[in-house]
């Protein structure tokens, strides 16, 4: 398996620009996370999908943050507009469906808005 | 509520060294624990995880972690550290009976092994 895959990997960006992170997740995971981690807050869980169903957005830092899952194998993360302290690598991580199951993440998208 | 402290910022271990990287952890249940390892500019990979059964539990590249369910803790550990294991350890916990709800993550502690 590809494991989980990320693009684009790196994402520079003006402020006040629209920002689309994608991810596809393992095969077969119905579970799908979305993070971000700076130096400053670590890892931060954005939101979790199961079964394509968005379960917990609480994490989610304002208003321009969306976050979809069409399909079992396609998610997006969207900022709009961007903001500089958005600045962070964005992680997308799925897992199959059991408590004791580990979660696989993807290689990041680093995001830097100017 | 479920949380997950490591300790310590940043270890220093000489090469040859074992090495121990700390993790608490808080439950109201059972927990299942994790660690995972982020090397620069990747993604985080998971090293090995204790669900029930024996307390020492074996993962990649020769680390090893210990359950310690009287003083609530899972620390890493490997007999002889190498200079290519010098990265970022993330602790993680799952209150068993909560369901497959996300990992609670530790702030991370980052190993440097010298030469």
């Amino acid at each position: 398996d590809a494991g989980v895959i990320q693009s684009p990997r790196h994402e520079v960006t003006e402020m006040g620009q629209e920002v689309t992170l994608r991810c596809k997740p393992i095969s077969g995971h119905d579970y799908l996370f979305w993070y971000r981690q700076t130096m400053m807050r670590g890892l931060e869980l954005l939101i979790y999908f199961n079964n394509n169903v968005p379960i917990d957005d609480s994490g989610m830092p304002e208003d321009r943050f969306s976050a979809k899952m069409p399909n079992a194998s396609f998610s997006t993360l969207k900022i709009q507009p961007s903001e500089p302290r958005d600045s962070a690598v964005y992680f997308c991580a799925s897992s199959f469906g059991t408590e004791a199951y580990e979660q696989y993440f993807g290689p990041g998208t680093r995001l830097t808005v100017t | 509520a479920q949380s997950v402290a490591q300790p310590e910022d940043q270890v220093n271990v000489a090469e040859g060294n074992p090495l121990t990287v700390k993790c608490t952890y808080s439950v109201s249940g059972n927990p299942y624990l994790f660690w995972y390892v982020q090397y620069p500019n990747r993604g985080l990979q998971f090293l090995l995880k204790y669900i029930t059964g024996d307390n020492l539990v074996k993962g990649s590249y020769g680390f090893e972690a210990e359950f310690n369910k009287s003083q609530t803790s899972f620390h890493l550990k490997k007999p002889s550290a190498l200079v290519s294991d010098s990265a970022l350890y993330f602790c993680a916990v799952r209150d068993l009976g909560s369901g497959n709800t996300p990992l609670v993550f530790g702030k991370g502690t980052r190993l440097s092994v010298i030469a």
